[in-house]
């Protein structure tokens, strides 16, 4: 049974610019969260999606943004890249949400801002 | 808001050695506790999930419990190999379904 993909792993953008980053979550799972992991910060959560529709965001600028298709593969955008964006972002997925869930992380996309 | 608290921050210990690690919480109202294993610049591993119902977990040489009366967990380490070098993390699913993440602690498991 696959894990959770992410692409691409790595990624070097300039400040300005807009990234994509790509979620396949495990075939079955419903639901699908982004983290933000930066050395100084730690592990913050972006925002989770659940057939489709965005169930819960975390405190992100709004140049952070995401949607699920039907497939539940999920996508993660954020424009105007600054150098403060820099990190490892991480993708979760699990069967459903509630109490007796298990997230299931990716390899992670490691986005460089220059 | 919950805070997440993980202690020691690093830990060093010889080959062999059955090791405590601590995760302490200010909300008791979660839906789970999960433990996480992270290697250098990778993803997270999960290595074990407890209920918000249940008092602990065990998978081969690991051990979790869970007292949310005290807002505190600990991952128990048997035996341990340096293989078992890595970052772990304890995370919460707190009543929004997202997971709030200590800040891990760094183990070092000497040949």
């Amino acid at each position: 049974k696959a894990g959770v993909t992410q692409t691409p792993r790595y990624l070097i953008k300039t400040r300005g610019q807009q990234v994509t980053l790509s979620c396949s979550p495990i075939s079955g799972h419903r639901s699908v969260s982004w983290y933000q992991q930066t050395p100084g910060q730690g592990l913050q959560f972006l925002f989770e999606y659940f057939s489709e529709t965005q169930r819960n965001k975390g405190n992100f600028p709004g140049r952070f943004s995401g949607r699920q298709f039907s497939n539940s593969r999920s996508e993660m955008n954020v424009s105007t890249l600054e150098l403060g964006d820099s990190a490892l972002y991480l993708c979760a997925s699990s069967l459903e949400q509630g109490g007796s869930t298990e997230a299931f992380f990716g390899q992670g996309t490691r986005l460089t801002v220059v | 808001k919950q805070e997440v608290t993980q202690i020691p921050a690093a830990l060093s210990v010889p080959e062999g050695e059955n090791l405590v690690l601590n995760c302490s919480f200010t909300d008791s109202a979660i839906y789970n506790l999960q433990w996480f294993r992270q290697d250098p610049g990778k993803g997270l591993t999960s290595l074990l999930l407890i209920q918000s119902s249940q008092r602990e977990q065990t998978s081969g040489r690991l051990n979790a419990s869970l007292d949310k009366s005290s807002g505190r967990s600990t991952l128990y380490i048997a035996a341990s190999q340096p293989g078992d070098s890595a970052t772990y993390l304890c995370a919460l699913m707190d009543s929004s379904y997202k997971l709030i993440f200590g800040s891990g602690t760094r183990l070092l498991v000497r040949p």
